[in-house]
Protein backbone atom coordinates (compact mmCIF):
# COMPACT_ATOMS: atom_id res chain seq x y z
CA UNK A 1 0.00 0.00 0.00
CA UNK A 2 1.19 3.40 -0.67
CA UNK A 3 0.02 5.35 1.50
CA UNK A 4 -1.61 8.79 1.62
CA UNK A 5 0.43 10.55 -1.63
CA UNK A 6 -0.47 14.35 -2.47
CA UNK A 7 0.82 16.42 -5.46
CA UNK A 8 2.99 18.07 -6.07
CA UNK A 9 5.35 18.05 -3.26
CA UNK A 10 6.11 22.00 -3.69
CA UNK A 11 5.12 24.97 -5.59
CA UNK A 12 5.15 28.28 -6.12
CA UNK A 13 2.26 30.46 -7.08
CA UNK A 14 2.34 34.60 -7.25
CA UNK A 15 -0.34 36.21 -5.33
CA UNK A 16 -3.92 36.36 -6.83
CA UNK A 17 -3.25 32.69 -8.78
CA UNK A 18 -5.41 29.64 -7.76
CA UNK A 19 -4.00 26.46 -7.49
CA UNK A 20 -5.16 22.70 -6.84
CA UNK A 21 -3.55 20.36 -4.49
CA UNK A 22 -4.08 17.06 -4.71
CA UNK A 23 -4.54 13.60 -1.84
CA UNK A 24 -4.97 9.96 -2.78
CA UNK A 25 -6.01 8.78 0.61
CA UNK A 26 -5.04 4.84 1.65
CA UNK A 27 -6.91 2.01 0.08
CA UNK A 28 -10.06 1.63 0.99
CA UNK A 29 -10.25 4.77 3.49
CA UNK A 30 -13.56 6.89 2.79
CA UNK A 31 -12.94 9.75 4.02
CA UNK A 32 -10.32 12.27 3.17
CA UNK A 33 -9.26 15.31 5.28
CA UNK A 34 -7.59 18.38 4.32
CA UNK A 35 -5.31 20.43 6.89
CA UNK A 36 -2.87 23.35 6.82
CA UNK A 37 0.54 23.86 9.34
CA UNK A 38 2.28 26.86 8.90
CA UNK A 39 5.66 27.25 10.20
CA UNK A 40 5.88 26.98 13.68
CA UNK A 41 2.32 25.99 14.55
CA UNK A 42 0.51 22.41 14.47
CA UNK A 43 -1.80 21.52 11.69
CA UNK A 44 -5.31 23.19 11.39
CA UNK A 45 -8.56 21.95 10.06
CA UNK A 46 -9.97 23.24 6.37
CA UNK A 47 -11.76 20.20 5.23
CA UNK A 48 -13.45 16.88 5.90
CA UNK A 49 -15.44 15.16 3.27
CA UNK A 50 -16.79 11.06 3.50
CA UNK A 51 -18.59 9.69 0.96
CA UNK A 52 -17.67 12.44 -1.76
CA UNK A 53 -19.68 14.93 0.58
CA UNK A 54 -18.27 17.53 2.67
CA UNK A 55 -18.35 16.81 6.39
CA UNK A 56 -16.75 19.14 8.23
CA UNK A 57 -15.11 23.09 7.52
CA UNK A 58 -12.18 25.03 9.87
CA UNK A 59 -12.42 28.28 10.08
CA UNK A 60 -10.81 29.22 6.16
CA UNK A 61 -12.03 31.96 4.04
CA UNK A 62 -14.54 30.68 0.81
CA UNK A 63 -11.62 31.41 -1.17
CA UNK A 64 -10.59 27.66 0.24
CA UNK A 65 -12.95 25.04 -1.48
CA UNK A 66 -12.61 21.14 -1.85
CA UNK A 67 -14.38 18.23 -3.58
CA UNK A 68 -14.15 14.22 -3.25
CA UNK A 69 -14.07 11.84 -6.03
CA UNK A 70 -15.84 9.04 -6.50
CA UNK A 71 -12.55 6.50 -6.06
CA UNK A 72 -12.65 8.90 -2.90
CA UNK A 73 -9.34 10.97 -3.78
CA UNK A 74 -9.68 14.71 -3.10
CA UNK A 75 -8.63 17.97 -4.24
CA UNK A 76 -8.34 21.41 -2.66
CA UNK A 77 -8.92 24.33 -4.29
CA UNK A 78 -7.27 27.91 -3.25
CA UNK A 79 -8.14 31.07 -5.06
CA UNK A 80 -6.94 34.40 -4.77
CA UNK A 81 -3.52 33.19 -3.15
CA UNK A 82 -2.00 35.80 -0.47
CA UNK A 83 0.65 35.52 0.69
CA UNK A 84 -0.58 34.41 4.29
CA UNK A 85 -1.47 31.13 2.07
CA UNK A 86 2.19 30.13 2.12
CA UNK A 87 2.10 26.96 4.25
CA UNK A 88 2.47 22.57 3.96
CA UNK A 89 -1.08 21.61 3.21
CA UNK A 90 -1.25 18.22 4.65
CA UNK A 91 -4.33 15.52 3.68
CA UNK A 92 -5.26 12.82 6.28
CA UNK A 93 -7.11 9.91 5.11
CA UNK A 94 -9.01 7.49 7.38
CA UNK A 95 -11.69 5.00 7.68
CA UNK A 96 -14.71 6.29 8.81
CA UNK A 97 -15.32 10.33 9.52
CA UNK A 98 -15.24 9.89 13.05
CA UNK A 99 -12.07 10.53 14.05
CA UNK A 100 -11.36 8.20 17.12
CA UNK A 101 -9.34 5.87 14.95
CA UNK A 102 -6.72 8.40 14.18
CA UNK A 103 -5.29 9.72 10.71
CA UNK A 104 -2.93 8.86 8.23
CA UNK A 105 -1.18 11.68 6.95
CA UNK A 106 0.64 12.29 3.44
CA UNK A 107 3.79 14.09 3.42
CA UNK A 108 2.38 17.50 2.25
CA UNK A 109 2.48 19.70 -0.48
CA UNK A 110 4.73 22.78 0.20
CA UNK A 111 2.97 26.19 -1.13
CA UNK A 112 4.73 28.91 -1.85
CA UNK A 113 3.12 32.46 -2.40
CA UNK A 114 5.22 35.34 -3.78
CA UNK B 1 -13.46 26.81 23.11
CA UNK B 2 -11.09 23.90 21.92
CA UNK B 3 -7.59 23.99 22.75
CA UNK B 4 -4.47 21.93 22.80
CA UNK B 5 -1.72 23.72 24.73
CA UNK B 6 1.81 22.60 24.75
CA UNK B 7 3.86 24.77 26.90
CA UNK B 8 7.11 23.43 26.01
CA UNK B 9 8.44 24.87 22.84
CA UNK B 10 11.93 23.18 23.20
CA UNK B 11 12.92 19.89 25.30
CA UNK B 12 16.30 18.98 25.81
CA UNK B 13 17.37 15.68 27.54
CA UNK B 14 20.62 13.43 27.43
CA UNK B 15 20.36 10.40 26.56
CA UNK B 16 18.32 7.86 29.24
CA UNK B 17 16.94 10.66 31.02
CA UNK B 18 13.11 10.34 31.75
CA UNK B 19 11.05 12.49 29.41
CA UNK B 20 7.48 14.24 29.88
CA UNK B 21 6.23 15.92 26.71
CA UNK B 22 3.34 18.13 28.63
CA UNK B 23 -0.37 18.22 27.13
CA UNK B 24 -3.08 20.47 28.65
CA UNK B 25 -6.44 20.72 26.93
CA UNK B 26 -9.79 22.37 27.08
CA UNK B 27 -12.81 20.61 26.07
CA UNK B 28 -16.32 21.18 27.34
CA UNK B 29 -17.56 17.34 26.11
CA UNK B 30 -15.94 14.16 25.83
CA UNK B 31 -12.88 14.23 23.79
CA UNK B 32 -10.04 11.44 22.09
CA UNK B 33 -6.11 12.40 22.57
CA UNK B 34 -3.59 11.66 20.81
CA UNK B 35 -0.03 12.01 20.31
CA UNK B 36 1.62 12.32 16.90
CA UNK B 37 5.01 12.44 15.84
CA UNK B 38 7.07 13.74 13.09
CA UNK B 39 10.86 12.77 12.80
CA UNK B 40 13.00 14.55 10.69
CA UNK B 41 11.87 14.08 6.85
CA UNK B 42 9.42 12.05 7.23
CA UNK B 43 5.65 12.22 7.92
CA UNK B 44 3.36 12.83 10.62
CA UNK B 45 2.40 9.86 12.14
CA UNK B 46 0.24 9.01 14.83
CA UNK B 47 2.31 8.06 17.84
CA UNK B 48 -0.52 6.88 20.47
CA UNK B 49 -3.67 7.13 21.17
CA UNK B 50 -5.37 7.34 25.12
CA UNK B 51 -8.70 5.04 24.18
CA UNK B 52 -6.10 2.26 23.44
CA UNK B 53 -3.84 2.38 26.75
CA UNK B 54 -0.92 0.83 24.41
CA UNK B 55 2.79 1.67 24.77
CA UNK B 56 4.52 2.69 21.66
CA UNK B 57 8.07 2.71 21.27
CA UNK B 58 8.40 2.86 24.92
CA UNK B 59 6.01 6.17 25.30
CA UNK B 60 3.01 6.14 27.28
CA UNK B 61 0.43 8.89 28.02
CA UNK B 62 -2.67 8.83 30.57
CA UNK B 63 -5.35 10.84 30.35
CA UNK B 64 -6.24 12.99 33.49
CA UNK B 65 -9.92 13.90 33.70
CA UNK B 66 -9.65 16.25 36.74
CA UNK B 67 -6.09 18.07 35.80
CA UNK B 68 -7.08 17.85 31.60
CA UNK B 69 -4.00 16.75 30.72
CA UNK B 70 -2.23 14.10 28.35
CA UNK B 71 1.30 14.17 29.12
CA UNK B 72 3.72 11.82 27.29
CA UNK B 73 6.18 10.20 29.09
CA UNK B 74 9.25 7.66 28.40
CA UNK B 75 11.53 6.49 31.41
CA UNK B 76 14.67 6.54 29.70
CA UNK B 77 15.16 8.83 26.25
CA UNK B 78 16.73 7.50 23.28
CA UNK B 79 18.60 9.46 20.88
CA UNK B 80 16.36 8.18 18.25
CA UNK B 81 13.43 9.94 20.38
CA UNK B 82 14.52 13.43 18.90
CA UNK B 83 11.48 14.89 16.54
CA UNK B 84 8.37 17.06 16.69
CA UNK B 85 5.25 15.92 18.89
CA UNK B 86 1.84 17.29 18.85
CA UNK B 87 -0.69 16.68 21.04
CA UNK B 88 -4.14 16.68 19.54
CA UNK B 89 -8.12 15.98 20.20
CA UNK B 90 -10.83 15.42 18.72
CA UNK B 91 -14.21 15.20 19.83
CA UNK B 92 -15.55 11.87 20.78
CA UNK B 93 -18.37 10.01 18.11
CA UNK B 94 -18.63 12.66 16.34
CA UNK B 95 -18.15 12.67 12.38
CA UNK B 96 -16.69 15.41 10.40
CA UNK B 97 -15.11 16.89 13.06
CA UNK B 98 -11.44 18.52 13.38
CA UNK B 99 -8.61 17.16 15.14
CA UNK B 100 -7.27 20.04 16.82
CA UNK B 101 -3.16 19.69 17.54
CA UNK B 102 -1.15 22.25 19.35
CA UNK B 103 1.53 24.01 18.80
CA UNK B 104 4.39 20.94 18.96
CA UNK B 105 7.22 20.29 21.22
CA UNK B 106 10.75 19.12 19.91
CA UNK B 107 12.44 16.75 21.75
CA UNK B 108 16.22 16.39 21.32
CA UNK B 109 17.74 14.25 22.88
CA UNK B 110 21.78 14.17 22.98
CA UNK B 111 24.22 11.76 24.02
Amino acid sequence: DAGVTQSPTHLIKTRGQHVTLRCSPISGHKSVSWYQQVLGQGPQFIFQYYEKEERGRGNFPDRFSARQFPNYSSELNVNALLLGDSALYLCASSLTPVGGYGYTFGSGTRLTVV
Amino acid sequence: AQRVTQPEKLLSVFKGAPVELKCNYSYSGSPELFWYVQYSRQRLQLLLRHISRESIKGFTADLNKGETSFHLKKPFAQEEDSAMYYCALTPSGQAGTALIFGKGTTLSVSS
